[in-house]
This record gives C-alpha cells, structure tokens and sequence, in this order.
C-alpha cells in the first residue's frame, strides 16, 4: 500500500535553511502529483505546496512564496521541500501527501509528518 | 485566501447525529464540487473521511457523510462512536493558483 515517509525536520534558527524529504513506496510515484501540507502547533492544516508528476509544474501558499521550494527525483520516489529563510511562524509539522485516486482535488495519503521547529 | 470558516467544536452522545459546517465563498467551497473531509487524532496524520462533497472512499463507515449548499458544506456524523472522537476538516479546491484551502477545524467530542 501506498507509503510516505517524512524526514529532515528539526530546530533551526531564524534566517537558516532546512531540506525535508519524503520517501514514497507502494505506488508509481512518477505518475502523480505530490503535496506538501503544514500544521502549527495547537493549529489547523494549511497547504504549502504542489508539484506536477514530472515536476514541471510547481504551486506554492503565498506564506512561503520566494522562499520554500518544492522538488522531486522520480529515479529515487523522492520529494523535497527546501525551506530558506525561515521565520518562527514556519514551525509546524510538515505532511507530505498525495492523492492516487486519479485526477483528483483531495489528499488521500499522507506521510506521518515531520516537526520543523524555528527558533533562536 | 482565508481559511475556511468551521465551528470551534460539537459534541453529541453516543448514537447521536452531529453536523459540521464549512462556509467559504463562491471562490473556493461555492466553485467547485471539490471540498474534503479530514479526521485527526492527536498526534496523529489526518485522514480523509469524503471527498468530492459527498462521497466516501473504501473503508469509512457509512455513518459518515457529506453535503453541500451554496457556500457551506457540512459533514454529519450519524449514530456518534466513542472512536469518532477527533478533530475534523473540511478543504477545498479554490482554483489554480490558491489550489487548496483548509477550515479553521472542529473538535468533535463524544460525551
């Protein structure tokens, strides 16, 4: 069944970088679009991210916009989010998520999420 | 793009029938047909519970389903579990450049 696997998170300073990655099993993972999905402490979900199949196509939140990017190696079933310039508000568990169901507008698997923690 | 508007928290007893609301605008809930359920335990992932406004994907109960009108969509619970116990949300598709926005949440209790 499908698999995501998050990693990379952890405590960074405010205006330092951090790479998370997600590791994807279980499915063609060339073939579908992948999402990244945050959630601040005590807080609700917001979307962060898109990226086509091929990666030709990339979407971000206006909150991360110039300064997140996502990308993905379809040879290692891999996606990236590379966080630059982070700011205390970017602290949240960070989902990779996908939707397998065809051309489709929700997410129907998620990785377990991975805590990224900005903070001096 | 603002987050979807849904109440802080509903609770019913077991057996019960509680709704949930999720009122957008005709930008993202009233635009498209595209608005999904997510339950959360804490600590843990979220799940999809509908999609698509209505529908339901293999393996969640029947109890479970999902409506909209105009700008508010609703998710009701019928005959209310212990295990239904959760944070739920509700997210829309809202075009092709916000793409997805989420509900502010509801916390589901079971009394």
């Amino acid at each position: 069944q499908v698999q995501l696997v998050e990693s990379g998170g952890g405590v960074v300073q405010p205006g330092r970088s951090l790479r998370l990655s997600c590791a994807a099993s279980g499915f063609t993972f060339s073939d579908y679009t992948m999402y990244w999905v945050r959630q601040a402490p005590g807080k609700g979900l917001e979307w962060v991210a898109v990226i086509s199949y091929d990666g030709k196509n990339r979407y971000y939140a206006d909150s991360v916009k110039g300064r997140f990017t996502i990308s993905r190696d379809n040879s290692k079933n891999s996606l990236y989010l590379q966080m630059n310039s982070l700011r205390p508000e970017d602290t949240a568990v960070y989902y990779c998520a996908t939707c397998t169901n065809g051309v489709c507008h929700f997410f129907d698997s998620w990785g377990q999420g991975t805590l990224v923690t900005v903070s001096s | 793009q603002s987050a979807l508007t849904q109440p802080r928290s509903v609770s019913g007893s077991p057996g019960q029938s509680v709704t949930i609301s999720c009122t957008g605008t005709s930008s993202d809930v009233g635009g498209y047909n595209f608005v999904s359920w997510y339950q959360q335990h804490p600590g843990k992932a979220p799940k999809l519970m509908i999609y698509d406004v209505t529908r339901r994907p293999s393996g969640v109960p029947d109890r479970f389903s999902g409506s909209q009108s105009g700008n508010t969509a609703s998710l009701t619970i019928s005959g209310l579990q212990a295990e239904d116990e959760a944070d739920y949300y509700c997210c829309s598709y809202a075009g092709s450049f916000t793409f997805y926005v989420f509900g502010t949440g509801t916390e589901v209790t079971v009394l």
